[in-house]
């Protein structure tokens, strides 16, 4: 239902900065994760993902960490630039046919 | 990568209207779609999962009558909002599986805004 009152996490980071987001997902069971960048208007484009046999995945400027241990992902953004302002959502599923569950989201403003 | 398009963009329409709204896979296909719903900042709440040529799923409190699900092809599958009222604005968004390639990873639509007046 509609969670009226809720405002978005924010996160502002300096241009050149490195940028870490962070995401508690919920269900234990869950074993791939995906990050997904949102810009205003738009739907989400996809960034990174990780399965639950990794700890960890590496991308262009971006990589991804995930605890099993405490149901913790994080995102970091390196040298964060104005263009990687947007909200972040991370999301999680279990393997097969089954859908996507976003988490709250982040919006990250870059300031230049 | 896989593309995904939604069609109208944006809509305004009067209470007590019906509004359609498409999703295609541009370049993949898709046996599976969903349907998503973003209120102001808030996250993607998951709607429905539709499938190709059988009936959608849909998820606790979403009301099957008023939100019209059809996935008649592996490339389409189009959301009716019946008597939309002003509460049914929202941003909709749907997504779809190239299970080709992945069975988890989902493109998204850029999305389609709702205003009812």
């Amino acid at each position: 239902g509609e969670n009226v009152g809720l405002h978005l996490p924010t996160l502002s980071v300096q241009e050149g900065d490195n940028s870490i987001i962070n995401c508690a997902y919920s269900n234990s069971a869950s074993d791939y994760f995906i990050w997904y960048k949102q810009e205003s208007g738009k739907g989400p484009q996809f960034i990174i993902d990780i399965r639950s046999n990794m700890d960890k995945r590496q991308g262009q400027r971006v990589t991804v960490l995930l605890n099993k241990t405490v149901k913790h992902l994080s995102l970091q953004i390196a040298a964060t630039q104005p263009g990687d302002s947007a909200v972040y959502f991370c999301a999680e599923t279990i393997s097969g046919n089954t859908p996507l569950v976003f988490g709250k989201g982040t919006r990250l403003s870059v300031i230049a | 990568g896989a593309v995904v398009s939604q069609h109208p963009s944006r809509v305004i329409c009067k209470s007590g209207t019906s509004v359609k709204i498409e999703c295609r896979s541009l370049d993949f296909q898709a046996t599976t779609m969903f349907w998503y719903r973003q209120f102001p900042k808030q996250s993607l709440m998951l709607m429905a999962t539709s499938n190709e040529g059988s009936k959608a799923t849909y998820e606790q409190g979403v009301e099957k009558d008023k939100f019209l699900i059809n996935h008649a092809s592996l490339t389409l599958s189009t959301l009716t909002v019946t008597s939309a009222h002003p509460e049914d604005s929202s941003f909709y968004i749907c997504s779809a599986r190239d299970q080709e390639v992945s069975q988890e990873t989902q493109y998204f639509g850029p999305g389609t805004r709702l205003l009812v007046l």
